[in-house]
């Protein structure tokens, strides 16, 4: 079966580059998730897309900004990159029922690993 | 927001059952009670949900308390490969998962 794809597994940028991390979702699904993992953390909610639109907003710094198209993929993008960014980088998809239900799994990738130098 | 407790880690040996608790006393009463678990260096993964009843699937069981303040996740025989992070998860608005601190479990061969 599809899986959650992420683009790139790893990335190495210096202090104050700008980064691009890519996700595509499972096929069909219709909304994307972006979450943050410090070394040794627990995963953060960053943000969250339905339908291409913006749907919840977690602890996403400023100078972070994400977008999802009309193919359902989508990016973040990071910029002025400092480095306690140096984190892996999970997107996940899932379909959303209607209604808005309180249930709906999530579907991991294998995560971005960025390290800012 | 509502959280979860959690212990920081626990052990088992392999091929015996593994009871992992979540306190969970101020949940809603529309709040599933969602498991993950996360293996060394992958994403999480989707291991159970529940919303009052207890509930099984191939991978575990879940037991969730009368007054739903509590659950417990059961692995009936646990193996290798089940050595993870374990995330006992409420939903808050919309749809975010607060990951709380998870339980590392140890499996003795």
């Amino acid at each position: 079966a599809a899986g959650v794809i992420q683009s790139p597994r790893h990335l190495i940028k210096e202090k104050r580059e700008t980064a691009t991390l890519k996700c595509y979702p499972i096929p069909r699904h219709d909304t994307v998730y972006w979450y943050q993992q410090g070394p040794g953390q627990d995963p953060q909610f960053l943000i969250s897309f339905y339908e291409k639109m913006q749907s919840d907003k977690g602890s996403i710094p400023d100078r972070f900004s994400a977008q999802q198209f009309s193919d359902y993929h989508s990016e973040l993008n990071m910029s002025s990159l400092e480095l306690g960014d140096s984190a892996l980088y999970f997107c996940a998809s899932s379909l959303l029922l209607a209604g808005g239900s309180s249930y709906n799994e999530q579907f991991f990738g294998p995560g971005t690993r960025l390290t800012v130098l | 927001d509502a959280k979860t407790t959690q212990p920081n880690s626990m052990e088992s040996n392999e091929e015996e059952p593994v009871h992992l608790p979540c306190n969970h006393s101020t949940i809603s009463g529309t709040d599933y009670i969602h498991w993950y678990r996360q293996l060394p260096s992958q994403g999480p993964e989707y291991v159970i949900h529940g919303l009052t009843s207890n509930v099984n699937n191939r991978m575990a069981s879940l037991a969730i308390a009368e007054d739903r303040k509590s659950s417990t996740l059961i692995l009936h025989r646990a193996t290798l490969r089940d050595a993870a992070v374990y995330y006992c998860i409420l939903k808050y608005t919309g749809n975010q998962f607060y990951f709380g601190t998870g339980t590392s479990l140890t499996v003795i061969p």
